[in-house]
């Protein structure tokens, strides 16, 4: 199994470029979300989804976009970007609703906006 | 909210020492459960444990060690005999529903030999 996946691992954007970091798992969870990581800031949740079509708003969601259109795919848009997004990027996907499971994380995203 | 504290920024420690990291959360719920993740230079999510709110045994697993104490609000973690390849950035997480993660910033572990 692939566990998540993430792509692409590096990208660099120029300021008010758009573009989508794709998350995908092959595990059948129903729960996905994405993260970001700055130095000094732990991870912070941007989005969350607990099942196909059903988003919502983490700790961080101002410049993120999230579609849920399949149990496989959790995709995260930035639509203008800004050097506020320069981050590393992680999806973790879940297989319960219930708080004691664990978190399979992707290998991350690391993003420059330039 | 959930809040998770680790005060610790960086720790440096000698092979073969013991080493404690402290982890401090806040939480309105009765139920909950508290992770520690490791972070190696290479960048990935590693986890290490899991322990829900109704669980204060203690746990054992090698050299690792977890310290849950619902008095204090803290989940402490020892590294009985620290070797190099525990260097990395460890973190304390706290979930309270549909598991998502509330982290603490982290505390970095540098081993030397």
């Amino acid at each position: 199994n692939a566990g998540v996946t993430q792509t692409p691992k590096f990208q660099v954007l120029k300021t008010g470029q758009s573009m989508t970091l794709q998350c995908a798992q092959d595990m059948n969870h129903e729960y996905m979300s994405w993260y970001r990581q700055d130095p000094g800031m732990g991870l912070r949740l941007i989005h969350y989804s607990v099942g196909a079509g059903i988003t919502d708003q983490g700790e961080v969601p101002n410049g993120y976009n999230v579609s849920r259109s399949t149990t496989e795919d959790f995709p995260l848009r930035l639509l203008s970007a800004a050097p506020s997004q320069t981050s590393v990027y992680f999806c973790a996907s879940s297989y319960s609703e219930q708080s004691n499971t664990e978190a399979f994380f992707g290998q991350g995203t690391r993003l420059t906006v330039v | 909210a959930q809040k998770v504290t680790q005060a610790q920024t960086e720790i440096s420690v000698v092979e073969k020492e013991d080493v404690t990291l402290d982890c401090v959360y806040e939480t309105r719920d009765t139920t909950y459960y508290l992770f520690w993740y490791k972070q190696p230079p290479s960048g990935e999510l590693v986890f290490l444990i899991r322990r829900n709110s109704f669980d204060e045994q203690n746990e054992i697993s090698g050299r690792y060690s977890w310290n849950f104490q619902k008095s204090t609000s803290s989940f402490n973690f020892t590294i009985t005999a620290s070797q190099v390849v525990d260097s990395a950035v460890y973190f304390c997480a706290l979930s309270e529903g549909y598991s998502t993660l509330t982290f603490g910033k982290g505390t970095m572990l540098l081993v030397s030999p």
